[in-house]
């Protein structure tokens, strides 16, 4: 299948920060692009979702301006966690879906675990 | 609103058969997935359901009911590796997915 590449894995950074994650389309075109969150023993809950080229569009509940989202390109999309709290501290997850359609699959990235200290 | 309702956590014993259940209510349907997810790694697809009746792909089998709202996961053969949580997704009229929150399945040798 289709891979999406997901970058750091981890990450620990301290409290006020900002810290970039990446998720890398590496075999085809990802037209819109997911992000979720999961806390523990949860399910995965859905942030944002991007398309290439134009401004995300996020979930109730989700500070725009804390979690930067940049889908400029059809491979990559990037969100960024601003000044970070220990509460942000979570299990971050992007996915990506080509250019097949509505229906077609999303792929997930590996995930990136985030720790604020 | 929607809702997708599914057990919390199972138990099986290795070799035997186990079968999820996932019951939902969304607005509009464009399919049901599932997906595995391990502790700490992001899920990964196992099937995906849009017309009635049963998807059958090596061990494991989905099973989906539009009139009755309602999927189940067959998995056989149980093996120590399936031990993992198992997300049952629902795509609705908007193509958005609609997550379960998971059924933790539990093997025991």
């Amino acid at each position: 299948g289709a891979v999406v590449s997901q970058h750091p894995s981890r990450v620990i950074c301290k409290s006020g920060t900002s810290v970039k994650i990446e998720c890398r389309s590496l075999d085809f075109q990802a037209t819109t692009m997911f992000w979720y969150r999961q806390f523990p023993k949860q399910s995965l809950m859905l942030m944002a979702t991007s398309n290439e080229g134009s401004k995300a569009t996020y979930e109730q509940g989700v500070e725009k301006d804390k979690f930067l989202i940049n889908h400029a390109s059809l491979t990559l999309s990037t969100l960024t966690v601003t000044s970070a709290h220990p509460e942000d501290s979570s299990f971050y997850i992007c996915s990506a879906r080509g250019t097949g359609g509505s229906d077609t699959e999303a792929f997930f990235g590996q995930g990136t675990r985030l720790t604020v200290v | 609103g929607q809702n997708i309702d599914q057990p919390t956590e199972m138990t099986a014993t290795e070799g035997a058969i186990v079968q999820i259940n996932c019951t939902y209510q969304t607005s509009g349907f464009n399919g049901l997935f599932w997906y595995q997810q391990h502790a700490g790694e992001a899920p990964t697809f196992l099937s995906y359901n849009v017309l009635d009746g049963l998807e059958e792909k090596g061990r494991f089998s989905s099973f989906l009911s539009r009139s009755k709202g309602y999927s189940y996961l067959l998995l056989k053969e149980l093996q120590m590796k399936d031990s993992a949580s198992y997300l049952c997704a629902v795509m609705d009229s908007n193509y958005q997915l609609i997550w379960g929150a998971g059924t933790k399945l539990i093997i025991k040798p």
